[in-house]
């Protein structure tokens, strides 16, 4: 079956330093990849996303890169801030023999201290 | 509205009262979702319509799960018999384009928290 893991939380970070955090998938099909972010009281966001091996997505200065050959894609800022502070879920999907329904990790919740 | 919408936001059951939740998915969008997100959990994936038809119910749990989608726009996810392991937050996405899912961007709504006592 399909399956996503992602490193476990709480991540505490301070302003302006680096963030990785990791994401593992296997499945079934040729997937495509997700982040969503989850802010304080808002829903479920898409962050960004890649639909084939070696794409990178990115928005808002965060980025992942779809590895087929480590079944990964890590989540990466350079500079975090406070306000980056929220839950953050990988995510894939995969093209038919069923549900077109996403497939989360478990989230990490990051923290940004000032 | 412009966004995903779902109510009630917070709905408080005693055990073995029956709930219906409701989701106004994007106008246009011809795809919609139901998930299920446990306390401390990622979404689990419950069941799928493609306009008014449901393609996929492999996700709901037991049959006191129930969702329709009559007029191929705002959908009801029904639960009969409410448990305690039923209490969790339950979120409707919607997405435009049919047979492309797996590529296809899901927009989510805020959820409906469910507290079964």
């Amino acid at each position: 079956g399909n399956s996503v893991t992602q490193m476990e939380g709480p991540v505490t970070l301070s302003e302006e330093a680096f963030l990785t955090i990791n994401c593992t998938y296997t499945a079934t099909g040729y997937p495509s990849l997700f982040w969503y972010v989850q802010y304080p009281g808002e829903g479920l966001q898409l962050l960004l996303k890649a639909t084939k091996a070696d794409d990178k997505g990115s928005n808002k200065g965060f980025e992942a890169t779809y590895r087929k050959e480590t079944t990964s894609f890590h989540l990466e800022k350079g500079s975090v801030q406070v306000s980056d502070s929220a839950v953050y879920f990988c995510a894939l999907s995969v093209t038919g023999g069923g549900a077109d329904g996403l497939t989360f990790g478990k989230g990490t919740h990051l923290i940004i201290q000032p | 509205g412009a966004g995903v919408s779902q109510s009630p936001r917070y709905k408080v059951a005693k055990r073995g009262q029956d709930v219906a939740l409701r989701c106004d998915p994007i106008s246009g969008h011809v795809s919609l979702f139901w998930y299920q997100q446990a306390l401390g959990q990622g979404p689990e994936f419950l069941t799928y319509f493609q306009n008014e038809a449901q393609l996929d119910k492999s996700g709901l749990p037991s049959d006191r799960f129930f969702a329709e989608r009559p007029e191929g726009s705002v959908s009801t996810l029904k639960i009969q018999r409410t448990q305690q392991e039923d209490s969790a937050v339950y979120l409707c996405a919607s997405s435009l384009v049919p047979g492309q899912g797996n590529q296809e961007t899901q927009y989510f709504g805020p959820g409906t928290r469910l507290l079964v006592l």
